[in-house]
């Protein structure tokens, strides 16, 4: 069974580079099939996908946050990563990273079926 | 920008009674070359990451109680909780995806009451 793990720092501060990693297990993450994703969630703006990685390297952004996200993806790892430039507090939350599939049969499923766990992440002033 | 919508923000039913929810689109839902809507709900429990229970609008994941459907079309869809359990108290988002974006509701609190 597919399992995903994210790790990073806890607390980063203000107008630094948050940087997470999303370890998969249970599977490889290099297929076509599958589009890997980071969402987050925080008290105030409920959970907010940031962007979408695919194992050849295509990225998709939120238009929030494209001017100071990039995601990238390492095959011989299975994992991939998150960059987030110069946060504020306003990037306090749990960040998420997640899987969504292109079923052979079906098409695309345009959801999050396997998610990690979560890793807190504090901006400190 | 795509707003997505849940009402009620949070509702309380009887243990075996049914509770819906609701979720409303900005803009028409994708869906794809098989008319599957990119339209899925989730649970989420204190201290856990959301739970995928319907995707494509009204497919159940595995593994989850019939109890549980989904339905909708266009710019609005429905979660049903039929005969609602003590295990169900819980919040429950809806997401969509268009346009490769994917946007989520506000969130939808369960309580028995």
């Amino acid at each position: 069974q597919l399992q995903m793990q994210e790790s990073g720092p806890g607390l980063v501060k203000a107008s630094e580079t948050l940087s997470l990693t999303c370890t998969v297990a249970g599977g490889s993450i290099n297929s076509i099939r599958y589009f890997w994703g980071w969402i987050r969630q925080s008290p105030g703006k409920g959970l907010e996908w940031i962007g979408t990685v695919l194992y050849t390297g295509v990225t998709y952004y939120n238009p929030s946050l494209r001017s100071r996200v990039t995601l990238s993806v390492d095959t011989s790892k299975n994992r991939f990563s998150l960059t987030l430039n110069s946060v504020t507090a306003a990037d306090t939350a749990v960040y998420f990273c997640a899987r969504e599939v292109d079923d052979v049969a079906w098409g695309r499923q345009g959801t999050f079926d396997v998610w990690g766990r979560g890793t807190m992440v504090t901006v400190s002033s | 920008d795509i707003v997505v919508t849940q009402s009620p923000d949070s509702l309380a039913v009887s243990l075996g009674e049914r509770a819906t929810i609701n979720c409303k689109s900005s803009q028409p839902v994708l869906y794809g070359s098989t008319n599957k809507y990119y339209l899925g709900w989730f649970q989420q429990k204190p201290g856990q990451p959301p739970k995928r229970l319907i995707y494509w609008a009204s497919t159940r994941e595995s593994g989850v109680p019939d109890r549980f459907s989904g339905s909708g079309s266009g710019t609005d869809f429905t979660l049903t909780i039929s005969n609602v359990q003590a295990e169900d108290v819980a919040v429950y988002f809806c997401q969509q995806y268009r346009g490769t974006l994917y946007t989520f509701g506000q969130g939808t609190r369960l309580e028995i009451k």
